[in-house]
């Protein structure tokens, strides 16, 4: 079975440009998370869906960020304008309903502004 | 309040001896998960083992065994028989559906295997 997919797995790109990085969840999964981890600050959960609903985005750092989950196989996580202090790695994870499902996370997407 | 602290930011362990990650967590609920996360220097995020809140025995995957002492709110990880591949991070993690059954993850702990 596929995994959780995310789109691309590198970028670079400049201060002030927009960055979109693109996650397809596992089929059937309810809920899909995206995080971002730096040094600094550890795992952090942005923002999570269910069932294509946005739940919780306390975590998303400011304005310039937004998601989109348009239907249960694709979201979006989009950086506009972008900046050196957003670079780190952003993963998507995935998982069913009920506290017992475990999460499954993609192999990320590391972000590098400069 | 943290709902999971990991008190340990490293710890050695020499090959092939045993070793526990302390894990403590702390919600109301009744029903939640625990469970621990590998983090290799690769950087993907590998499940390794689950514990649930009304599972009355300590849960085990090969080497991993989870220690769960539920009055004290603790899950903490057990490696037996170390391996220089178990060099990681290791996150431990919780959900509940009390908060929307949203994953809440520990600062975790990095492990170093002595050859």
């Amino acid at each position: 079975d596929a995994g959780v997919i995310q789109s691309p797995r590198h970028e670079v790109t400049e201060m002030g440009q927009e960055v979109t990085l693109r996650c397809k969840p596992i089929s059937g999964h309810d809920y899909l998370f995206w995080y971002r981890q730096t040094m600094m600050r550890g795992l952090e959960l942005l923002i999570y869906f269910n069932n294509n609903v946005p739940i919780d985005d306390s975590g998303m750092p400011e304005d310039r960020f937004s998601a989109k989950m348009p239907n249960a196989s694709f979201s979006t996580l989009k950086i506009q304008p972008s900046e050196p202090r957003d670079s780190a790695v952003y993963f998507c994870a995935s998982s069913f309903n009920g506290y017992t499902g475990e999460l499954f996370f993609g192999e990320g997407s590391r972000l590098t502004v400069l | 309040a943290q709902k999971i602290t990991q008190t340990q930011p490293g710890m050695f362990v020499q090959e092939k001896e045993a070793v526990t990650l302390d894990c403590t967590y702390d919600t109301s609920d009744q029903s939640y998960g625990l469970f621990w996360y590998k983090q290799p220097s690769s950087g993907e995020m590998i499940f390794l083992i689950y514990q649930g809140s009304y599972d009355e025995q300590n849960a085990t995957e090969g080497r991993y065994s989870l220690n769960f002492q539920k009055a004290r709110k603790s899950a903490n990880l057990v490696i037996s028989a170390s391996q220089l591949g178990d060099s990681a991070m290791y996150f431990c993690a919780m959900r509940e559906p009390n908060t929307g059954n949203q994953f809440y993850f520990g600062t975790g702990t990095s492990l170093t295997v002595i050859p």
